[in-house]
């Protein structure tokens, strides 16, 4: 099914600790963006990436790391876990850089770290 | 920089009356407007956009927005709410040359039977 795919659905994960989410889409879109959702701020964003090869900071980039290596993947990567790094993630993808089309959002990540 | 207001954190209407929910902005130039719905435990689903030409804007689900460039708003309506229209609704922007997509906050819409 075409789409954007997030993996995993949940994550526990202990302070300090490091992991991977994974996100992947199937429609050649160029553009791929993390979100992450807490409670009364809606969505922000924290990295995105205009093609292969090319990534950049969004509003909140701190303790995490992006690479784009091929037009389908985009993985997070938390260097060292924190409890404020507890929230809801969101991979969105776009199929040109400017947006004009819209954004296809995965079914997200829920991860917690205690 | 850019950003998004949605003034009100609940909307709460009968089912069958008509529905807004408000979204105002702030842009140093031209903006793409969207917005989403969030049903619980899910993804976020497109309802519709504005990008260019007329100012009414119609969307899935008989969703509607309208573009207000002089007031900077782009609220969302429908007619006539259903209660599967409960749910929680984000309104977002983002410059024509700029790659960034912001969000409001978010507005939860309760339709009552």
């Amino acid at each position: 099914n075409a789409g954007v795919t997030q993996t995993p659905k949940f994550q526990v994960l202990k302070t300090g600790q490091s992991m991977t989410l994974q996100c992947a889409q199937d429609m050649n879109h160029e553009y791929m963006s993390w979100y992450r959702q807490d409670p009364g701020m809606g969505l922000r964003l924290i990295h995105y990436s205009v093609g292969a090869g090319i990534t950049d900071q969004g509003e909140v980039p701190n303790g995490y790391n992006v690479s784009r290596s091929t037009t389908e993947d985009f993985p997070l990567r938390l260097l060292s876990a924190a409890p404020s790094q507890t929230s809801v993630y969101f991979c969105a993808s776009s199929l040109t850089r400017t947006g004009a089309y819209g954004y296809t959002f995965g079914s997200g990540t829920r991860l917690t770290v205690v | 920089a850019q950003s998004v207001a949605q003034p009100e954190d609940q909307v709460n209407v009968a089912e069958g009356n008509p529905l807004t929910v408000k979204c105002t902005y702030s842009v140093s130039g031209n903006p793409y407007l969207f917005w989403y719905v969030q049903y619980p435990n899910r993804g976020l689903q497109f309802l519709l956009k504005y990008i260019t030409g007329d100012n009414l804007v119609k969307g899935s689900y008989g969703f509607e927005a309208e573009f207000n460039k002089s007031q900077t708003s782009f609220h969302l309506k429908k007619p006539s709410a259903l209660v599967s229209d409960s749910a929680l609704y984000f309104c977002a922007v983002r410059l024509i040359n700029d790659y960034k997509l912001s969000f409001g906050a978010g507005t939860t819409v309760t339709v009552r039977a």
